[in-house]
């Protein structure tokens, strides 16, 4: 599996943009981009994916370099609630891929 | 209604027992996964299942048996425990190839093992 690097932990304020970093260097062409977070005590929570355009949902947007070396997760408005660990993850969108987890960032969100 | 369901939440037993957790789904997903996260909070696949049929086995003990009678369950039967077991073990599923909603996870449980 191709390797992500993320910041170990970042800070944000309430109610302020959070840029969420990933670096993926070693991407491959049939690589998605995907983006889980873990709450305390509870399972990892899919928050996006994408292959090469930007992408938005309800939770947040990803942006995508073009060269797709690297990418940001961007959350619009931080609440207490996104505190959490978000893991950058490389998967191929074949059957009996895996999902396979980085240490990932620890985002904590002042109030 | 809740996805992705284990039972049970905690489980507390001693060394050398041997203990289950279920996991059922109802999502209609066709592929389950086995994930063990440990005390430096790392995750790590250790079984899944596609239409009843393994199709990952990382290099998990012996002692680590998943059993999926249908495509809406998977269960993970330890035998002969060990202190290292200790650890939350989550189930997640997902339609084959990832899909759009990707993985989801269920609530993990919590292995104790003294």
């Amino acid at each position: 599996d191709a390797k992500t690097t993320q910041p170990n932990s970042m800070e944000s304020n309430e109610e302020e943009p959070v840029h969420l970093p990933c670096n993926h260097s070693t991407i491959s062409g049939t690589d998605y981009i995907h983006w889980y977070r873990q709450l305390p005590s509870q399972g990892p929570e899919y928050v996006i994916h994408g292959l090469t355009s930007n992408v938005n949902n309800r939770m947040a947007s990803l942006a995508i370099a073009e060269d797709r070396k690297s990418s940001t997760l961007i959350l619009h408005r931080a609440t207490l609630r996104d505190a959490a660990v978000y893991y950058c993850i490389l998967r191929e969108e074949t059957s009996g891929s895996r999902l396979t987890f980085g240490e990932g960032t620890q985002l904590t969100v002042n109030p | 209604d809740t996805a992705v369901s284990q039972t049970p939440k905690y489980l507390v037993t001693q060394m050398g027992n041997d203990k289950s957790i279920k996991c059922e789904q109802n999502l209609g997903h066709d592929t389950m996964y086995w994930y063990k996260q440990d005390s430096k909070k790392f995750l790590k696949i250790m079984f899944s299942y596609n239409n009843k049929e393994l199709i990952i086995n990382e290099t998990v003990p012996n002692r680590f048996s998943p059993k999926s009678p249908d495509k809406a369950h998977l269960n993970l039967h330890i035998n002969s425990l060990e202190l290292g077991d200790s650890a939350v073990y989550f189930c997640a599923s997902s339609q084959d190839g990832g899909g759009p909603r990707g993985y989801t996870f269920g609530s993990g449980t919590r292995l104790t093992v003294v």
